[in-house]
Parts: structure tokens; C-alpha cells; sequence
């Protein structure tokens, strides 16, 4: 049992440059959602899919675009990317059941130069 | 939206010696109060939670405790450890997904 598996690990940008990071989970979870990690900013919530079809913008979504491609898979597309991207990015999974915690990914560091 | 903060951001306590970190939340309407420990360089992982339907929860040397009326919550360690020592996050839960909204984090050094 996987849990929830980002690909890639790291990955060095240039400005304007494209690129798509990938969030699958075997846990067959309805919720998926995408956030980054900033120093001294906690987690910021970038999207999210509440159930397989489905997306919804969260706190940060400016610069980003997703797609859930099936109930596993719920990708992070950086159309053109900027210095201010360089961050850390979780991806994390929920059950549907009521009041249940996420599962997060073991994430992906992002630099943009 | 929700807004959730953490205080301290950094606590450094002395082995054996207890640590508390305090949240508070704006949305009186969330419902679900998770606690996060995250080791350097680690994903951030479940370590206790509370619902809105319960004042305090343990678990071994944990416990969370939940003020519904003035909005705020709370994680205790007893008898620190240094493998205690990390980043903790509060969280709160609102919306029907359930998205998360997090705390700033807490530094917790637990000196040998």
C-alpha cells in the first residue's frame, strides 16, 4: 500500500518554463488537494478536488491549473513558471467518510531561477 | 475564509519538561481540528484530532484540547522527548470537502 505518490521529488525551473507535477493515491480516497509550503508560512491550500470531475480553487491559485484525471490521479500544472513558485508542494488525499485526516505525500521541492 | 493562528512559532523546553502550542480560528462553523507533526525534510503527518462535539482527547503523552466558544484549541506534550522535537501545525476544517486550513507551524526543540 503506496498511499499517496508525488512525482518528482525535485526539480529545477527556469522562468517560463512549464511543467506538471504528479499525485496519485491507492487509499481509493473521494478528496484530493494540492498545497505549498513556504518558510514561516505553514501550508497554503492551492486546489483542491472534493470528488472525482470536480475542482475548486483554494487560498493561492494564481499561476496554477489542475486536472483530476480519474479518482487516483489529481495533477498540479505550472503553465509559465515564476521565482515566486519556488516552494515545496504537497499533495494529500482524504476519505469521504465524515471528520477523517489527510494523507499527505512525500512532496515535491520546486526551485525556479 | 478561515483564518487559523499559531503561537508560539518557535518553544524550546527542556527534556521531560512539558509544551503547549495554541491555535485559534475565525470560523465558527469548522468543525474538525487536526494536530500535524512534520521532522525536517518529512511530509507532515496525523499525530492527534479533535472534533467540534469534544472538549479534550489523549493519546500516550498527547492531548488536544477545544474551546468552541472562544475559538481556540491546543496541543500538550508531556514528558518531552527529543525525538519530540519538530514542526507541529494546526489545522481546521471547513467546507464541504473538508479542505484544511492551516496554522503558521511551531518549532519544538526539546534540549537533552
Amino acid at each position: 500500500n503506496a498511499g499517496v505518490t508525488q512525482t518528482p521529488k525535485f526539480q529545477v525551473l527556469k522562468t517560463g518554463q512549464s511543467m506538471t507535477l504528479q499525485c496519485a493515491q491507492d487509499m481509493n480516497h473521494n478528496s484530493m488537494y494540492w498545497y505549498r509550503q513556504d518558510p514561516g508560512m505553514g501550508l497554503r491550500l492551492i486546489y483542491y478536488s472534493a470528488s472525482e470531475g470536480t475542482t475548486d480553487k483554494g487560498e493561492v491559485p494564481n499561476g496554477y491549473n489542475v486536472s483530476r484525471l480519474n479518482k487516483r490521479e489529481f495533477s498540479l500544472r505550472l503553465e509559465s513558471a515564476a521565482p515566486s513558485q519556488t516552494s515545496v508542494y504537497f499533495c494529500a488525499s482524504r476519505s469521504g467518510q465524515e471528520l477523517y485526516g489527510y494523507t499527505f505525500g512525500s512532496g515535491t521541492r520546486l526551485t525556479v531561477v | 475564509g478561515e483564518n487559523v493562528e499559531q503561537h508560539p512559532s518557535t518553544l524550546s523546553v527542556q527534556e521531560g519538561d512539558s509544551a503547549v502550542i495554541k491555535c485559534t480560528y475565525s470560523d465558527s462553523a469548522s468543525n474538525y481540528f487536526p494536530w500535524y507533526k512534520q521532522e525536517l525534510g518529512k511530509r507532515p503527518q496525523l499525530i492527534i484530532d479533535i472534533r467540534s462535539n469534544v472538549g479534550e482527547k489523549k493519546d500516550q503523552r498527547i492531548a488536544v484540547t477545544l474551546n468552541k466558544t472562544a475559538k481556540h484549541f491546543s496541543l500538550h506534550i508531556t514528558e518531552t522527548q527529543p525525538e519530540d522535537s519538530a514542526v507541529y501545525f494546526c489545522a481546521a476544517s471547513i467546507g464541504s470537502a473538508r479542505q484544511l486550513t492551516f496554522g503558521s507551524g511551531t518549532q519544538l526543540t526539546v534540549l537533552p
